[in-house]
């Protein structure tokens, strides 16, 4: 496709239920970055992946957080036991050079709340 | 590692007129790209304009303009005739080849009729 697709738009859950987003980058594009954007409006970085590999997963809390990007399949990024900080827009990218000009592609974010 | 830096926290601009949001960045690469997104209440981050750092030639796009400074490492965006759809957060964004974008703190424009 010709976006970033990320569902669900919304999601609530529960303190200490898991929660899992999806992230289906533009075909063709061979990157993926995962941001988290905290009410404050700062961005955060969690996780990129080139095509099915972990790239830089720095920004990753590593206890509770995980993300896949397998072949033919959604990206997707799992938080379990999830708390309420976690609370949050967790954007997706993708981007790809292309004729030399790179441009990330941003997704319109997937809004999750703990409660 | 890349920082990015936004000292304006909240501007605001009369209708038709130009504002000018600041953005400077630290960084050791010499071929990188800078961005500017516009994040309206919605929350969707929209591109503005980009600029290739071996580029010496301000980018333009419409009413965006870019005054990049490669040397001082600086990169602000001029916005000319100003419209109340404007009013949004503005992010700076730095990415090379590390495929890491690193964003700014933002600044929140007000456009007032």
């Amino acid at each position: 496709g010709e976006e970033v697709a990320q569902t669900p738009k919304h999601l609530v859950r529960g303190e200490g239920q898991k929660a899992k987003l999806y992230c289906a980058p533009i075909k063709g594009h061979s990157y993926v970055f995962w941001y988290q954007q905290v009410l404050k409006n700062e961005f955060k970085f969690l996780i990129s992946f080139q095509n099915e590999n972990v790239f830089d997963e720095t920004g990753m809390p590593k206890e509770r957080f995980s993300a896949k990007c397998l072949p033919n399949s959604p990206c997707s990024l799992e938080i379990q036991a999830t708390k309420l900080e976690d609370s949050a827009v967790y954007f997706c990218a993708s981007s790809q050079f292309a004729t030399g000009v790179l441009e990330a592609f941003f997704g319109q974010g997937t809004r999750l709340t703990v409660v | 590692a890349q920082t990015v830096t936004q000292s304006q926290p909240e501007m605001s601009v009369q209708e038709a007129e130009t504002v000018t949001l600041s953005c400077t960045y630290d960084t050791s690469e010499n071929n990188y790209y800078l961005f500017w997104y516009k994040q309206p209440p919605s929350r969707q981050m929209i591109l503005v304009i980009r600029q290739e750092a071996y580029k010496q030639q301000n980018a333009t796009e419409n009413r965006f303009s870019v005054n990049f400074q490669k040397a001082a490492k600086s990169f602000s965006l001029k916005i000319s005739d100003s419209q109340l759809g404007d009013t949004a957060m503005y992010f700076c964004a730095f990415y090379n080849a590390g495929n890491m974008l690193t964003f700014g703190g933002g600044t929140r424009l007000m456009v007032k009729p």
